[in-house]
């Protein structure tokens, strides 16, 4: 079974300072996405990265960037923490071709 | 681009009655069709993947698609308060990515 895990599950942070979210999978997948979900919705796409060292702007990626410094590892960072931006953020990967596997979430308050 | 919508936002069923949700997509380029599950507060569960028109059953849930009318449809048989939950409809689009509805509140009452 493929493993993701996030780091922290939980965190709340005050508006303005900045939150780094990191993503951790353990199975060689090329391609890691990075989706918010705010309560009672779908999810929606921020970032992704299908190599090392580069990134990608999915749907909504205005108010964060991204960080893939490993296969292994792909951040998401808030540099000045909004009000908006509470909502609980998923990361998944997956191998081409194949399914995505999402990790638990990490649920952001921003206060 | 792929738009995914779902209906109705909130349904409310009796226990042991069937559940029914819809999805609706617009471009019928894409091959893969999901169903996920999520509690109150809970990560996301696959409940049934489908690829072709036509049905796929996993356990008491039943997933039809049809292409043509641009609709995949989730049919729980027997609900229990257990499946109390968020429903969501994701598409894969042609580069892999998926495209989410926006959910089902789907409440079942004993």
């Amino acid at each position: 079974e493929a493993a993701v895990t996030q780091s922290p599950r939980s965190k709340v942070a005050v508006t303005g300072g900045k939150v780094t979210l990191s993503c951790h999978q353990t199975n060689n997948h090329d391609y890691m996405y990075w989706y918010r979900q705010d309560t009672g919705h779908g999810l929606r796409l921020i970032h992704y990265s299908y190599v090392a060292d580069s990134t990608e702007k999915g749907d909504i990626p205005d108010g964060y960037k991204a960080s893939r410094p490993s296969q292994e590892n792909f951040s998401l960072i808030l540099e000045l923490a909004s009000l908006s931006q509470t909502a609980v953020y998923f990361c998944a990967s997956r191998q081409q071709g194949w399914e995505q596997y999402f990790g638990p979430g990490t649920r952001l308050t921003v206060l | 681009q792929q738009k995914v919508q779902q209906s109705p936002e909130s349904l409310t069923v009796s226990e042991g009655a069937m559940a029914s949700l819809n999805c609706t997509f617009s471009d019928r380029s894409s091959d893969n069709f999901r169903w996920y599950r999520q509690h109150s507060g809970k990560g996301l569960e696959v409940l049934v993947s489908i690829f072709s028109d036509g049905e796929k059953e996993e356990g008491s849930f039943t997933a039809h698609l049809n292409r043509a009318s641009l609709h995949v449809f989730l049919h729980i048989r027997e609900p229990q308060p257990s499946d109390s939950a968020l429903y969501l409809c994701a598409v894969r689009d042609s580069n892999y990515q998926l495209i989410w509805g926006s959910g089902t509140k789907l409440i079942i009452k004993p």
